[in-house]
């Protein structure tokens, strides 16, 4: 089955800067890639997905590129604010999705 | 857009006893939902898939007797927790496919604490 690893599992960057998180998937048939932000006791929110026959899309500040021969696609947050700070989890799959273990963001002002 | 609910948001029960779980889609028909487990502080695990009309398909590891998911209808599907212990306690999100490929739209989830 599917197995994504995500790293870091914390980050903290001050208020202005980018903040990059990674994973990695082992199915060579996922070809789904959605990124989801989600805050203490509240449901995953979608913020930006990818399709396995894309290699970039971007939305405003944030932006995900996918490499599929690697295995493994990146979310780019470019201008952090402190309304970024969250857990982030990356997930990918086919029909169902398999979550990554999350990264806490935190933006310092 | 399309909005999935649950209920309870939380839930307190003894030791020993059953919890359900209802998850509905609320504007749009969804044979297939699917159920997670949350732990604090770590990722979202899913449990089982849940079909409308037949059995769900659950993942390995996970107790079907324990948990018991009903699809019983296009908008609604139900987990129960039977004979829960403390360590079933976590927060549980369903979620269902929408209209556009792959997307998955999540409940807002039901916090168990089992006391």
């Amino acid at each position: 089955g599917e197995n994504v690893e995500q790293h870091p599992s914390t980050l903290s960057v001050q208020e202005g800067d980018s903040a990059v998180i990674k994973c990695t998937y082992s199915d060579s048939a996922s070809n789904y890639f959605p990124w989801y932000k989600q805050e203490l006791g509240k449901r995953p929110q979608l913020i930006i997905d990818i399709r396995s026959n894309v290699g970039e899309k971007k939305d405003q500040r944030i932006a995900v590129t996918l490499n599929k021969t690697a295995k493994h696609f990146s979310l780019h947050i470019t201008e952090t604010q402190p309304e970024d700070s969250a857990v982030y989890f990356c997930a990918g799959g086919f029909q169902k999705l398999v979550f990554g273990t999350g990264t806490r963001l935190l933006v310092s002002p | 857009g399309a909005v999935v609910s649950q209920h309870p948001s939380w839930v307190i029960c003894k030791s020993g006893t059953s919890v359900k779980i209802e998850c509905r889609s609320l504007d749009f028909q969804a044979t297939t939902m699917f159920w997670y487990r949350q732990f604090p502080k770590q990722s979202l695990m899913l449990m089982a898939t849940s079909n409308e009309g037949s059995k769900a398909t659950y993942e390995q590891g996970v107790e079907k007797d324990k948990f018991l998911i009903n699809h019983a209808s296009l908008t609604l599907s139900t987990l129960t927790v039977t004979s829960a212990h403390p360590e079933d306690s976590s927060f549980y999100i369903c979620s269902a496919p929408g209209l556009a490929p792959y997307e998955q739209y999540f409940g807002p989830g039901t916090r168990l604490t089992v006391t």
